[in-house]
This record gives C-alpha cells, structure tokens and sequence, in this order.
C-alpha cells in the first residue's frame, strides 16, 4: 500500500476563497482523522470518521469548516472562506479499529498558505 | 481530558552520546501511548508504541520506551544517536474509541556533530 495520500502538498490561496485539501486512506482502515499543525497550537485533531461516519468534530474550529468522507477511500476537508488563521499544515491519518493494530499512520501534510 | 506535555521544547546533544526525551501524560484510565518521529517537511512516523504488558517497549531506529505508570511518564531514550535523528519528536496518548491522539508540544532534538 502506498499510505495515507494526501493532495495538493502546498496550497497557496487568497483570503476569502475556498480551500479543499483531499485524503486518501490506507485501504481497509476503518478510522481517518484530520489534524492541523501550528506554531502556536502544535498539533490537534479537527475531526475523525468512522466507517465514513463523522465521529467527533469537536475539535473543528468554527463554521468555515467541513469534512467529508463519501466513501471507505476519500475524505475532504474544505475551508470556505479562507482566513490567513488558516495557515497551517494540514495531516490526515487514517487506522484499524480497536483490538487491532491501533496506530495511525500519518500522510505528508498539505501545507497550507492564506494571503 | 487527556493530555501531554513534553518539558523539552529544544534539545542539543552530541552524536554518538545518549537520549531521553521526556514525556508525561494525564489520562484516565489505561493509556495508550506513542512516540512519533518529524523530519522537516513530513509526516509523521511512528517510532513505537504501548498498549499494555512490558513496560519497556522497542521501537524502529534504535529507540525504546519506558511506561511509568507511577510517574505518568513515558520517556524516549535511545543508547548513542545519529546525525539521522535530529528531527522533532512528538509523544502523544491515544483514547481507548479509536485512537485519536493527544499529541505533546513536541521536542526538536539537534545533533552535533
């Protein structure tokens, strides 16, 4: 398996537009989490799915927001609209269930850049 | 609410000397506990985790682990470090629904040569 794949890498974007950062799990992994990592906050989880369910999304920062996972192999987590704030990297993870191999396992990031 | 704190935010040590990085945890019930590895521009990868059992777990690259539950800690410690190491390390303490992880400020560890 190729791992978590995560697009684009960078994303140069202006204040105000929409950002739509893509996962792609590692097959068979019923969990997926999206993270964000800052300077300031290091790293926190957004949201998580489970089965393509939204699990908890607690940790979503406001209504600008949203994540998706329309099936087993593809999340979305859109920012709409973009703020500077924004700026971070941007992980997706994914993982098998619980009495399994717990770990997650990480993609490279999308770093992500609001002007 | 769970949580992690690595009291090191920098560390400096010479390569081929010893390494502990430091973590404490505040968790509930039986943690499960992780230390992940950072080089600049990637992901994260993991070095080793503790679910339960031996305390002293084995991890890739060389890296262990010791849980303490008495002391909430679960220190990362590695005999004679590499130029390779320098990277940020993260301990992080995972929830028993899954595991969604707390993650610690992170430890940015430069080896000289």
């Amino acid at each position: 398996d190729a791992g978590v794949i995560q697009s684009p890498r960078h994303e140069v974007t202006e204040m105000g537009q929409e950002v739509t950062l893509r996962c792609k799990p590692i097959s068979g992994h019923d969990y997926l989490f999206w993270y964000r990592q800052t300077m300031m906050r290091g790293l926190e989880l957004l949201i998580y799915f489970n089965n393509n369910v939204p699990i908890d999304d607690s940790g979503m920062p406001e209504d600008r927001f949203s994540a998706k996972m329309p099936n087993a192999s593809f999340s979305t987590l859109k920012i709409q609209p973009s703020e500077p704030r924004d700026s971070a990297v941007y992980f997706c993870a994914s993982s098998s269930p619980p009495g399994g191999e717990e770990e997650a396992f990480f993609g490279q990031g999308t770093r992500l850049t609001v002007v | 609410a769970q949580s992690v704190t690595q009291p090191d935010i920098h560390i400096t040590v010479s390569e081929g000397a010893s390494l502990e990085l430091r973590c404490n945890y505040s968790y509930g019930a039986t943690p499960y506990l992780f230390w992940y590895v950072q080089s600049p521009g990637q992901g994260l990868q993991l070095l080793l985790k503790y679910f339960s059992g031996d305390t002293l777990v084995q991890g890739i690259k060389g890296f262990e682990a010791e849980f303490k539950r008495s002391q909430s800690s679960f220190n990362l410690r590695k005999p004679s470090v590499h130029w390779s190491d320098a990277a940020e390390y993260f301990c992080a303490v995972g929830d028993n629904a899954g595991n969604m992880l707390t993650f610690g400020g992170g430890t940015r560890l430069m080896v000289k040569p």
